[in-house]
């Protein structure tokens, strides 16, 4: 069974572009969550998608976005880049639900100039 | 503000000795307790989901206690070797708070 996969691996941006992170999850895990891990901070929530909805999103502004496809995948997207936007971004995967186990991917790791 | 805590930041033992770490969190709303391994180079790997209190989890070398009226959680690992060397999180579900809240981890390295 393929675990959750995210593109692409490294990105490098300049600060006011725009940026798009891809996620695919588990098969049959209809929940998608994205996390940002910056330099010496832990794990912050960012978004959870479910059966295509999104069913809440983290402390972070509205440049941040995101929205999940009919297949379940998903697609993160930054508008006008900041340089503390230099982070590695996680998505996971559950069954549905924050009561399972998350499946995480190996992260985008994104990098401003 | 929700905090959960780690302690301790991080940890060295040698191979064979036995660890343990404590995760807090808030004793109220309390849902579910997440604990994840995370290796260098690797995604976060999930070990426990815990839910009730007095909850005992065990994957081999590695178990989990949770006390959700005092809010704290412990992982033990027995007998520790080179490849348990990871990053321990602990998450936690307020359940109202519709995410999970990690903590900042606790570094562990074993030495052969």
């Amino acid at each position: 069974e393929a675990g959750v996969t995210q593109s692409p691996t490294h990105l490098i941006k300049t600060r006011g572009q725009q940026a798009t992170l891809r996620c695919s999850p588990i098969s049959g895990h209809t929940s998608v969550y994205w996390y940002q891990q910056a330099l010496g901070l832990g794990l912050q929530f960012l978004l959870w998608y479910d059966e295509g909805e999104e069913r809440n999103r983290g402390n972070f502004p509205p440049r941040f976005s995101g929205r999940q496809f009919p297949n379940y995948s998903s697609e993160l997207n930054v508008n006008a880049l900041e340089l503390e936007d230099s982070a590695l971004y996680l998505c996971a995967s559950s069954p549905g639900g924050l009561s399972f186990p998350q499946h995480f991917g190996d992260g985008t790791r994104l990098s401003i100039l | 503000i929700l905090n959960v805590e780690q302690s301790p930041q991080s940890l060295h033992v040698q191979e064979g000795d036995s660890t343990n770490f404590t995760c807090s969190f808030p004793s109220s709303n309390f849902y579910a307790l997440h604990w994840y391994r995370w290796e260098t180079a690797k995604s976060p790997e999930a070990l426990f989901v815990m839910t009730l209190n007095g909850d005992e989890k065990k994957k081999g070398r590695i178990s989990a206690t949770l006390n959700t009226k005092e809010g704290y959680s412990y992982l033990y690992i027995k007998g520790s070797q080179p490849e348990d060397s990871a990053t321990y999180l602990c998450a936690f579900d307020g359940g109202a708070t519709n995410k999970l809240i990690f903590g900042t981890g606790t570094l562990l390295a074993v030495q052969p």
